[in-house]
């Protein structure tokens, strides 16, 4: 079935650098989301971006989809200690209206 | 605060046991869905509802099961047919079963064997 597959699984930088994630699919989306999960608590939603987008911001999010390259980035600029979460991408593809997550990226935030 | 509560935060089965998740939700939504979490892996559908007294198998049906009898209350029975059901149940809302409706998440329900 459809999945993303996040890139890197785990990225730790420090305070006010920036971090990149990346996620790339297998076959024709209409939308991509991403999620901001703490540990042992539910998933937040980020932002939305439509097969017919190619960049959203929101806040220091910024978030961009190619989809010749069947991939997306999420842009997180001047991190913070309170970024340091696990971050999910999730797509619905064809008629199926059904969200499928990937596997998600740690990131950690030093101070 | 309009939200999603899921209860209780951690719960221990019994060889042999049903036990029952629950979800109530106060956002006014349609559609309700119950995901599980396995350490290291996305998040897997197990069973959804469009609406009351409604409700479709997703992609790990098997030793689940689910009610839908109000609207705000979506609850999951975890039962002796489901074999290997350590894991992290996340239940979440939408305002309608749409293909660009964000996901409201409740906090969880970690369930361990005993």
């Amino acid at each position: 079935s459809q999945q993303g597959e996040e890139d890197p699984q785990a990225l730790s930088i420090q305070e006010g650098e920036n971090a990149t994630m990346n996620c790339s699919y297998k076959t024709s989306i209409n939308n991509l989301q991403w999620y901001r999960q703490n540990s042992g608590r539910g998933l937040v939603h980020l932002i939305l971006i439509r097969s017919n987008e190619r960049e959203k911001h929101s806040g220091r999010l910024r978030v961009t989809l190619d989809t010749s390259k069947k991939s997306s980035s999420l842009l997180i600029t001047a991190s913070r200690a309170a970024d340091t979460a696990s971050y999910f991408c999730a797509m619905t593809t064809g008629a199926n209206s059904k969200l499928t997550f990937g596997k998600g990226i740690t990131l950690s935030v030093r101070p | 605060d309009g939200g999603i509560t899921q209860s209780p935060k951690y719960l221990f089965r019994k060889e042999g046991q049903n036990v029952t998740l629950s979800c109530e939700q106060n956002l006014n939504h349609d559609a309700m869905y119950w995901y599980r979490q396995d350490p290291g892996q996305g998040l897997r559908l197990i069973y959804y509802s469009q609406i009351v007294n409604d409700f479709q198998k997703g992609d790990i049906a098997e030793g689940y099961s689910v009610s839908r009898e109000k609207k705000e209350s979506f609850p999951l029975t975890v039962t002796s047919a489901q074999k290997n059901p350590t894991a992290f149940y996340l239940c979440a809302s939408t305002r309608q079963h749409r293909l660009d409706e964000k996901l409201f998440f409740g906090s969880g329900t970690q369930l361990s064997v005993l």
